[in-house]
């Protein structure tokens, strides 16, 4: 049962420039999340899909948008990258959107040059 | 705004001691709180509490919550090396809103 899978594992970029993360989530689950994970501190929310829509948004800039596609798999991304948005960008699935239990793949580490 | 606050930051522990790591919030509109381990990168899950004053065990691993005084303990016994890693608190409602972690090292 394969959990959930992210690519790339890193990625170095420029300020200015672009940037697409992929996630597919946990076999089962048809509900993905997005975390941005700053060092040295906790996950914070960027935003939930459910249903190839965007159903909650934290407290993040339009900058970062996402996608879900009908096989549940999704992508992040950003532009105009700033030097602030080098970070460890996790993806967690769930069964349902209200299901609190989340399971994690094992990032995209960022690095913002 | 949501706030979840984890002690200690870090600490540092021999194997076969016991750790107890404190986790308080102040959320609205509380469902659950979480206890995740971060080794390396990904965040495994360990627990879910709901209920207040029900103890949660697995193997060496225990956790409680305190839904009254808003806050929730998770104790490791006899620590193993591979304990150590950061262990993440987080309280749920429409998302999961996470501490800062507790880095755990255990020395052999």
């Amino acid at each position: 049962d394969a959990g959930v899978t992210q690519s790339p594992t890193h990625l170095i970029k420029t300020r200015g420039q672009q940037v697409t993360l992929r996630c597919s989530p946990k076999s089962g689950h048809d509900t993905v999340s997005w975390y941005q994970q700053a060092l040295g501190q906790g996950p914070q929310f960027i935003f939930q899909y459910y249903e190839e829509e965007e159903r909650q948004r934290g407290n993040f800039p339009d900058r970062f948008s996402g996608h879900q596609f009908p096989n549940y798999s999704s992508e992040l991304n950003v532009n105009a990258l700033l030097l602030g948005d080098s970070a460890l960008y996790l993806c967690a699935s769930s069964l349902t959107p209200t299901n609190e239990k989340l399971f994690f793949g094992s990032g995209t580490q960022l690095s913002v040059l | 705004e949501d706030k979840v606050v984890q002690s200690p930051l870090s600490l540092v522990v021999h194997e076969g001691d016991t750790v107890t790591l404190n986790c308080s919030y102040e959320v609205t509109n509380f469902r659950s709180l979480l206890w995740y381990k971060q080794e390396k990168k990904a965040p495994t899950f360990l627990f879910m509490l709901t209920s207040s004053g029900i103890e949660k065990k697995s193997g060496r691993l225990s956790s409680i919550l305190d839904k009254k005084e808003l806050f929730s303990i998770l104790n490791i016994t006899a620590t193993q090396t591979g304990d150590s890693a950061i262990y993440l608190c987080a309280v749920a409602h429409y998302k999961l809103s996470f501490g800062a972690g507790t880095t755990v090292t255990v020395r052999a």
